[in-house]
């Protein structure tokens, strides 16, 4: 079974200083992996994607992540943080086999950005 | 524009009023999934489904029914809502091959 584990619940960094959003996976697959966005009041928007091509995918708004197998890890990171970045992030894998249609989230990482 | 449309954005209720939270999509997508937010859990799927007729239990199905009858809609059903079911909804679709796209949000409050 698929699973995904956010390390922390609460992040706090000040503005233009990097970000970093850990996230640790499990599959018995290569799995597909997910960085989703949530700013306050608002849905879920796609940052990023991993499905098995190269290992470091290339988000929006400046966002990056590596996927490391050896380490089953799929972090978040961005070079220099700002204001509005302040959000909720969710990791996220999808399942394989007959959970294909199962994407099981992370239970999300708060962002703060200090000015 | 491609989107995911939720129906009622807010919501609030009594125990035992049945309901329906209407979601519909534009992609002409085969994969539509409901999810609920609660603080500290992150989103937990509730039913999915896979095309037109065929749906599945997420992770947390219990008090809820889901049905589809057409491919752009997915609504999803609490016949008789309780206090716990109070939460934030999301509907999402997906091509099945990639990433999800999540409607705005239902907020339903049962009183």
């Amino acid at each position: 079974a698929q699973s995904v584990t956010q390390l922390d619940s609460h992040v706090s960094v000040s503005e233009g200083t990097p970000v970093l959003l850990r996230c640790n996976y499990s599959s018995s697959y290569s799995p597909s992996l997910f960085w989703y966005v949530q700013h306050p009041n608002k849905g879920l928007q796609l940052l990023l994607k991993y499905t098995s091509a190269a290992t470091l995918v290339k988000g929006i708004n400046g966002f990056e992540a590596e996927f490391k197998k050896s380490e089953t890890s799929f972090h978040l990171t961005k070079p220099s943080a700002h204001m509005s970045d302040a959000a909720e992030y969710f990791c996220v894998v999808r399942g394989q086999g007959s959970g294909t249609y199962k994407y099981i989230f992370g239970t999300g990482t708060r962002l703060k950005v200090l000015a | 524009e491609a989107q995911v449309t939720q129906n009622p954005r807010y919501l609030i209720t009594v125990t035992g009023k049945k309901l329906t939270v209407t979601c519909s999509q534009n992609m002409n997508h085969e994969y539509m999934s409901w999810y609920r937010q609660d603080p500290g859990l992150g989103l937990r799927q509730i039913y999915y489904s896979m095309n037109v007729e065929v749906t599945d239990k997420g992770d947390v199905p219990e008090g809820y029914k889901v049905s589809r009858k057409e491919k752009r809609n997915f609504p999803l059903i609490l016949e008789s809502p309780s206090p716990n079911q109070t939460s934030l909804y999301f509907c999402a679709s997906s091509s099945g091959r990639y990433e999800q796209f999540f409607g705005p949000g239902t907020r339903l409050t049962v009183l």
